[in-house]
């Protein structure tokens, strides 16, 4: 069972925005930096946010990632058809010293 | 650009060690400031972290494999290694290796290699 929470699914139109959120404890989320990762069917993650909020090159800005407390969120707005992924978020957890993987969130785009 | 390519046995017998390879090409392990790391995918689940190794060999496993995993570095093949003992149905999953900074952000991805574990 994970450690980082996350609902399995989350859906919205063309253009529209969705979030999702990653909740957590004070010994991972609460204490370290948050990633984020865009599975689509088949393929690797990919990597779509670091360090809470950060996005690595050639991420377009309609990703977005913040965290307040013990608990993390992406946001993904003008929504396309090719978001239609599987998300994760991460982080390292100080007591199971071990980096933990959210449960996943099927995104659809209605 | 760096990439990583895992390699290894597809099939793996109850009770016997999973070993897989990933190796970096594009970049050096030596001297790098990230961390080398095994991520595996159980069919229809989602993602766990198996473990990290440096490369001046410093390790870091999951709680859940702890007892039964190593992993290694070769500088001299830049490669990274992963073995998994005893292993059980449990255990088959897709397998990737990765890289990642000190903030955890994994930027690099192997393809993934399927692994299953049967008689």
């Amino acid at each position: 069972q994970s450690v980082l929470t996350q609902p399995p699914s989350v859906s919205a139109a063309p253009g529209q925005k969705v979030t999702i959120s990653c909740s957590g404890s004070s010994s991972n989320i609460g204490s370290n930096y948050v990633s984020w990762y865009q599975q689509l069917p088949g393929t690797a993650p990919k990597l779509l946010i670091s360090e809470n909020h950060k996005r690595p090159s050639g991420i377009p800005d309609r990703f977005s990632g913040s965290k307040s407390g013990t608990s993390a969120t992406l946001g993904i707005i003008g929504l396309q058809t090719g978001d239609e992924a599987d998300y994760y978020c991460a982080t390292w957890d100080s007591s199971l010293s071990a980096h933990v993987f959210g449960t996943g969130t099927k995104v659809t785009v209605l | 650009q760096l990439q990583l390519q895992e390699s290894g046995p597809r099939l793996v017998k109850p009770s016997e060690t999973l070993s897989l390879t990933c190796i970096v090409s594009g970049g050096s392990i030596s001297g790098s400031t990230y961390y080398w790391a095994w991520i595996r995918q159980p069919p229809g689940k989602g993602l766990e972290w198996v473990g990290s190794v440096y490369h001046d060999g410093n390790t870091w496993y999951h709680p859940s494999v702890k007892s039964r995993v190593t992993m290694s570095v070769d500088t001299s093949k830049n490669h990274f290694s992963l073995n998994l003992s005893s292993v059980t149905a449990a255990d088959t999953a897709v397998y990737y290796c990765g890289r990642h900074d000190t903030p955890g952000g994994m930027d690099v991805w192997g393809q993934g290699t399927t692994v299953t574990v049967s008689s």
